[in-house]
């Protein structure tokens, strides 16, 4: 079955760069049958996309983070990756990444998601 | 303040039948279809319902989605207290070069 599997730091620096990776196993992130996106979840607040990135490289941000979102994929590795720069305390929350199954399939698998807090 | 408006909370006794509402606009809602996700405390969401109806596999036909112009309703009927969660719509929003948008999410309680 499809499982995504979230890594990277869980702590970082104000000002700096989050850096979140998202592991795919079940399906191929290159073949094109889906988008691959980042959401987000402040503790006690709703979710939040970020963006998402398709086989060929297209990517569609949230408009609201657009200037310091990039989304990366790597299909030899059968990663995407997510780089959130500037961040703040504001950038605390819970990060998933999720298979897309574009607008009128939903966001059909997640992963475990992983805690990120901003902090010196 | 998130795009897609949800109340804050619902209830209901086991057994009875509860609706959530979510609210969009021409741009969203209006243009393209909804999906429903079920977050249990402490589990990543789950995709309930997707294109306003449809259930994906495995998921009981307790749960069902409608849709009406910019409004769309999930509705729970057979209330268990497993299914005391936070749920949340999302929809695609073709403004600003198309980005997804979320409801603010509504906290179920099974009384």
């Amino acid at each position: 079955q499809v499982q995504l599997q979230e890594s990277g730091p869980g702590l970082v620096k104000p000002s700096q760069t989050l850096s979140l990776t998202c592991t795919v196993s079940g399906d191929s992130i290159g073949t094109g049958t889906h988008y691959w996106s980042w959401i987000r979840q402040p503790a006690g607040k709703g979710l939040e996309w970020l963006g998402r990135i398709y086989a060929t490289g297209i990517t569609h941000q949230n408009p609201s983070l657009k200037s310091r979102v990039t989304i990366s994929l790597d299909t030899a590795k059968n990663q995407f990756s997510l780089k959130l720069r500037s961040v703040t305390a504001a950038d605390t929350a819970v990060y998933y990444c999720a298979r897309d199954s574009g607008w009128n399939g939903g966001f059909d698998h997640w992963g475990q998601g992983t805690l990120v807090t901003v902090s010196s | 303040q998130s795009v897609l408006t949800q109340p804050p909370s619902a209830s209901g006794t086991p057994g009875q039948r509860v609706a959530i509402s979510c609210s969009g606009n021409n741009s969203n809602i209006g243009s393209n279809t909804v999906s429903w996700y079920q977050r249990l405390p402490g589990t990543a969401p789950k995709l309930l319902i997707y294109n306003n109806n449809q259930r994906p596999s495995g998921v009981p036909d307790r749960f069902s989605g409608s849709k009406s112009g910019t409004s769309a309703s999930l509705a729970i009927s057979g209330l268990q207290s497993d299914d005391e969660a936070d749920y949340y719509c999302a929809a695609w929003d073709d403004s600003l070069n198309g980005h997804w948008v979320f409801g603010g999410g509504t906290k179920l309680t099974v009384l």
